[in-house]
């Protein structure tokens, strides 16, 4: 089975700063999915970014990229140039290929501070 | 994009009645869908998996007869909590995959804040 670690329950960020959210997870399977959510105080999931464990290069939507080390297996997300909008619960998930569910980390809760 | 409609938003029931709660993909079809309870502070996790025209597929604790779910129609999936009691007030969500697979990723109803008093 998979699991998936959070290991920072809350983190805070000056407005404008970068931060990294550190996801790792424990699988056997060689090809796989990995996404990081936020979630903010609406509750409504959002799909932040997406990574294909085949793909080396690591994924980037605007101020949102990701760290992808397979070796390590180890997925942290950057956000650059914080946002008060940003504040949110982030959880990183994992999805076997042949699989449909969605396997989540415990999530990490971060404020953004003006 | 693809949308998941997740009504109600909030239920508020008596201890011992039932409670449906659905979920609808609104511009796409989705063969198999997901059910996450989360409690306060806490990550998702996962319920059951609702695939259209058969049963549901239910991790291991859950009830399957205290959670029915029904997935009639490739957009339409509902969770039924019955004789529902206060510990099982908590925040229901669904989600689907759209049939042309990852490129969509999953998306999330909204959710539905579940009080049993």
């Amino acid at each position: 089975a998979q699991t998936v670690t959070q290991s920072q329950p809350e983190m805070s960020v000056q407005e404008a700063e970068t931060v990294t959210l550190s996801c790792t997870y424990d699988t056997s399977e060689n090809n796989y999915y990995l996404f990081w959510y936020k979630q903010p105080p609406s509750r409504q999931m959002i799909l932040v970014i997406r990574q294909e464990a085949y793909k080396q290069q690591n994924a980037t939507e605007n101020r949102f990229s990701v760290n992808f080390q397979k070796a390590a297996k180890s997925f942290s997300l950057k956000i650059s140039d914080s946002q008060l909008g940003d504040t949110a619960m982030y959880f990183c998930a994992f999805m076997k290929p042949a699989g449909n569910m969605l396997t989540f980390g415990g999530g990490t809760r971060l404020m953004v501070k003006p | 994009g693809a949308v998941v409609s997740q009504h109600p938003s909030r239920v508020i029931c008596k201890s011992g009645t039932s409670v449906k709660i659905e979920c609808r993909s609104l511009d796409f079809q989705a063969t198999t869908m997901f059910w996450y309870r989360q409690f306060p502070k806490q990550s998702l996790m996962l319920m059951a998996t609702s695939n259209e025209g058969s049963k549901a597929t239910y991790e291991q604790g859950v009830e399957k007869d205290k959670f029915l779910i029904n997935h009639a129609s490739l957009t339409l999936s509902t969770l039924t909590v019955t004789s529902a009691h206060p510990e099982d007030s908590s925040f229901y969500i669904c989600s689907a995959r759209a049939q042309t697979g990852f490129a969509y990723g999953y998306t999330f109803g909204s959710g539905t804040r579940l009080t049993v008093v």
